[in-house]
């Protein structure tokens, strides 16, 4: 098992250019989530989803769009980048258990 | 709405020292309890978990207590290592709800 992965690990975008931040799991989970963390803040929720075809909002999800059109693959979608979106963004994917796995992270600076 | 709050950091300390940092939340029911710990450069991993009142979590030498009366789900270790550097999130999640919230984290620097 790879677990959650996601590309690319770095990433520098100018302020209006888009860009998708790729996430993939093989342990056949349910659930995923994209969150953000910045210092001092934790990691914030932005989108999640339960299953193939459904996804909702989390705490900050303005600016960022997500599909779930396989179990596997979760993609974040920056439509029109800002500054104010260079964070470090992490996958996670959760099965039955409690346990939520994360991916190793993609460090994105908007200039 | 609920939250997590723990003690900022950095937290310092010298190899062999007792360890704890503060975890408290705020839920309008009894969530189930996270420690995570993050090493430099990579995602967070789960450390333990309590899903109850007065269970413990434990693992790799770390404890946790969920305690009902005061909020409260510290983490504690008796004799810290320079390999546990690193920063470590307390998180909660309802039953209800598939969403985990996180407190802010705090980082550990262990010096030898």
């Amino acid at each position: 098992n790879a677990g959650v992965t996601q590309t690319p690990k770095f990433q520098v975008l100018k302020t209006g250019q888009s860009m998708t931040l790729q996430c993939a799991q093989d342990m056949n989970h349910e659930y995923m989530s994209w969150y953000r963390q910045d210092p001092g803040m934790g990691l914030r929720l932005i989108h999640y989803s339960v299953g193939a075809g459904i996804t909702d909002q989390g705490e900050v999800p303005n600016g960022y769009n997500v599909s779930r059109s396989t179990t596997e693959d979760f993609p974040l979608r920056l439509l029109s980048a800002a500054p104010s979106q260079t964070s470090v963004y992490f996958c996670a994917s959760r099965g039955d258990t409690d346990t939520q796995y994360f991916g190793p992270g993609t460090r994105l600076t908007v200039l | 709405g609920d939250s997590v709050t723990q003690m900022e950091g950095p937290v310092t300390l010298s190899e062999e020292a007792f360890l704890t940092i503060n975890c408290t939340y705020t839920a309008t029911g009894y969530p189930s309890l996270f420690w995570y710990v993050q090493y430099p450069g990579e995602g967070l991993q789960l450390l333990l978990k309590a899903t109850k009142a007065d269970d413990k979590g434990s693992n790799k030498g770390f404890e946790a207590t969920y305690r009902k009366e005061t909020t409260s789900f510290h983490l504690e270790k008796g004799s810290v290592q320079v390999s546990d550097s690193a920063v470590y999130f307390c998180a909660s999640r309802m039953d209800s709800s598939y969403k985990l919230i996180f407190g802010s984290g705090t980082r550990l620097l262990v010096r030898p």
